[in-house]
């Protein structure tokens, strides 16, 4: 499968600053882009759906305006989240998807995020 | 107070007996179905799919079996590793490109 890396796999911040996790594609052009959360012993819910060039697609209950995404080319995403708070401190993983058939998604390997 | 997702189903198994993990999914459109498995701090790592138009699949030491009169997934892994526990999740999506939805987990513990 397709190989994509997040960046940086671990951040600490304090609160009320913000935090820029980058997701690339390293063998593929993913012309969508999923970002999820996970919380400790709970499943992945999805944040956002990114598309190449055009504004991502957020999910009920998430804040558009408190985490940014970015997909400005078919081998990155970015997710800024803005004003960071402890209750923001969780795992963030992205996908990328548009392989053969358009089924499949490929994860990368999380980040944690740490708000003091 | 505890909220919904705070305990994972857990499954204890022997090191080389078989596990059997189920998923009820909820979208009876659903026409394609995925487990991943997800170890501490990591990514959830692609196991099987299997799309709506089939019952059965086997991969290496896996087999997803799926119902959708009842809507019902299960994953089985033969000969259970102690390499193999981890958390366990079925996904699925209604349209390909579409977004995927996770079920709760499952933990799976391989007791030497």
């Amino acid at each position: 499968g397709a190989v994509v890396s997040q960046h940086p796999s671990w951040v600490i911040c304090k609160s009320g600053t913000s935090v820029k996790i980058e997701c690339r594609s390293l063998d593929f052009q993913a012309t969508t882009m999923f970002w999820y959360r996970q919380f400790p012993k709970q499943s992945l819910m999805l944040m956002a759906t990114s598309n190449e060039g055009s504004k991502a697609t957020y999910e009920q209950g998430v804040e558009k305006d408190k985490f940014l995404i970015n997909h400005a080319s078919l081998t990155l995403s970015t997710l800024t989240v803005t004003s960071a708070h402890p209750e923001d401190s969780s795992f963030y993983i992205c996908s990328a998807g548009g392989g053969q058939g358009g089924y499949e998604q490929y994860f990368g390997p999380g980040t944690r995020l740490t708000v003091t | 107070g505890e909220s919904v997702g705070l305990h994972l189903p857990t499954l204890s198994v022997q090191e080389g007996d078989n596990s059997i993990i189920n998923c009820a999914y909820s979208n009876s459109a659903s026409d394609y179905f995925i487990w991943y498995k997800q170890e501490s701090g990591k990514g959830p790592q692609f196991i099987i799919d299997i799309r709506s138009n089939m019952d059965k699949r086997q991969g290496q030491r896996v087999t997803v079996l799926l119902n959708k009169t009842v809507k019902h997934l299960s994953l089985q892994i033969a000969a259970t590793q102690p390499g193999d526990s981890a958390v366990y999740f079925c996904a699925e999506m209604w349209a390909a490109g579409n977004k995927l939805t996770f079920g709760g987990g499952t933990r799976v513990l391989v007791k030497p």
